[in-house]
């Protein structure tokens, strides 16, 4: 199935530092979506996007759907503890109809206080 | 309150035995999706249905099954388990797509021995 791939892997850092996680793919598409999921819960929308080079916040989340349409990014300003978890990119594939949601292998942010 | 639920929430079991998690959401959303999720390889689409009698293959939907007979219920079916099928199982709603903000149910746990 589709890939994308999302970097980094893993993030420590320091309570207030800014973060910052990217997702890419050889395809383009439709709507990127950014979730996130705390342990034992399931994913939880933080930001979509639906139209290149679109940027939307969301408090200290900004994300951008790149121009390419192949691209996104996240960044979290000012990093809190509540920060801590996985971060998933999801894309919906370009081509029309009913086409599902792939979604990058995660981000885990842990900060250490 | 608006929710997604999943039954049951952890499962072991062996392998051939025919099993079935039951998903129902009361948004009156059109689209439902199943996603399972292992380490290292983060959320997998198996299979998804945009409205009642329509569903579609995601990326991994070999050994599943599902049914959309009402718009509520999103059974994934497991017609003989096999160990490789021991994952976190998430079940998610959305009212108008994947492109829309889907909710996720709590997980099932299913281990196949």
């Amino acid at each position: 199935g589709q890939q994308l791939n999302q970097s980094p892997q893993s993030m420590f850092i320091q309570e207030g530092e800014d973060v910052s996680m990217n997702c890419t793919s050889s395809s383009i598409f439709n709507t990127w979506l950014w979730y996130k999921q705390d342990p034992g819960e399931g994913p939880v929308l933080l930001i979509a996007l639906y139209k290149a080079g679109e940027l939307t916040s969301n408090g200290r989340l900004t994300a951008q759907f790149g121009i390419t349409r192949k691209d996104s990014f996240l960044n979290i300003s000012a990093s809190i503890p509540s920060d801590v978890g996985i971060y998933f990119c999801a894309g919906q594939r370009a081509g029309g109809g009913a086409d599902g949601l792939t979604f990058g292998k995660g981000t885990h942010l842990i900060i250490q206080p | 309150e608006a929710q997604v639920t999943q039954n049951p929430r952890y499962l072991i079991t062996v392998t051939g035995k025919k099993l079935t998690v039951t998903c129902s959401q009361n948004m009156n959303h059109e689209y439902m999706s199943w996603y399972r999720q292992d380490p290292g390889l983060g959320l997998r689409q198996i299979y998804y249905s945009m409205n009642v009698e329509v569903t579609d293959k995601g990326d991994v939907p070999e050994g599943y099954k599902v049914s959309r007979k009402e718009k509520r219920n999103f059974p994934l079916i497991l017609e003989s388990p096999s160990p490789n099928q021991t994952s976190l199982y998430f079940c998610a709603s959305s009212f108008g797509g994947p492109g829309d903000t889907q909710y996720f149910g709590p997980g099932t746990r299913l281990t196949v021995l």
